[in-house]
């Protein structure tokens, strides 16, 4: 089955400066990439996703890269803020019969120190 | 607020016991996903129903169960609980299963075995 790997666990900023989670991917036929973003005492909440025939997408202080051929993707924030501490999880998820679910990677924890 | 909704917020229990979380989908949602959260395992897919019926299973153990009914509210059934069940248990739903479709987490369930 897939598995997504998520790197690093744990990331300090300095507020205003920039944050890179990297996350790699197993499975080839995977073609669905979101990211979540959760605050402590929350379910996960969807902030950018990313489909496998698109290289990039940007809303706002958030990208999210993605190399099909070398199965990885990173989630991009500029002029981070203290509202952007939170744990940060990348997913992937396959296409085919009865594995239209979500494989998770094991989140970023991201501190914005102010 | 996702729209999803989960009962009870908390629930609290002893070794042994059976317990039902409750999870209705946003309006007009089909696929209920369930998933274990853990302090050193991030989230695990555990089971997805479609309109009714079972499309997919994840790492989920014989003691737990899960249904969807004809109103499509979702209840996960734990049953012999054990030390290590203490999660958090968020449910998800989508449109359909489609890829692109996003998945909204409700609040979750946090299991406390004692």
């Amino acid at each position: 089955g897939e598995n997504v790997e998520q790197h690093p666990s744990t990331l300090s900023v300095q507020e205003g400066d920039s944050a890179v989670i990297k996350c790699t991917y197993s499975d080839s036929a995977s073609n669905y990439f979101p990211w979540y973003k959760q605050e402590l005492g929350k379910g996960p909440q969807l902030i950018i996703d990313i489909r496998s025939n698109v290289g990039e997408k940007k809303d706002q202080r958030i990208a999210v890269t993605l190399n099909k051929t070398a199965k990885h993707f990173s989630l991009h924030i500029t002029e981070t803020q203290p509202e952007d501490s939170a744990v940060y999880f990348c997913a992937a998820k396959g296409i085919t019969f009865g594995n239209e679910k979500l494989t998770f990677g094991t989140g970023t924890r991201l501190t914005i120190i102010p | 607020d996702s729209g999803v909704t989960q009962t009870p917020k908390h629930l609290i229990t002893a070794t042994g016991q059976r317990v039902t979380l409750r999870c209705s989908p946003r309006s007009g949602d089909l696929s209920v996903y369930w998933y274990q959260q853990s302090l050193d395992q991030g989230l695990q897919f555990l089971i997805h129903y479609y309109n009714g019926e079972e499309r997919a299973k994840g790492n989920i153990l014989e003691r737990f169960s899960a249904q969807q009914f004809p109103d499509l509210h979702s209840e996960l059934n734990l049953s012999s609980l054990e030390l290590g069940d203490s999660a958090l248990y968020f449910c998800a739903s989508s449109v359909t299963f489609r890829a692109y479709n996003e998945q909204f987490f409700g609040p979750g369930t946090r299991l406390t075995v004692l």
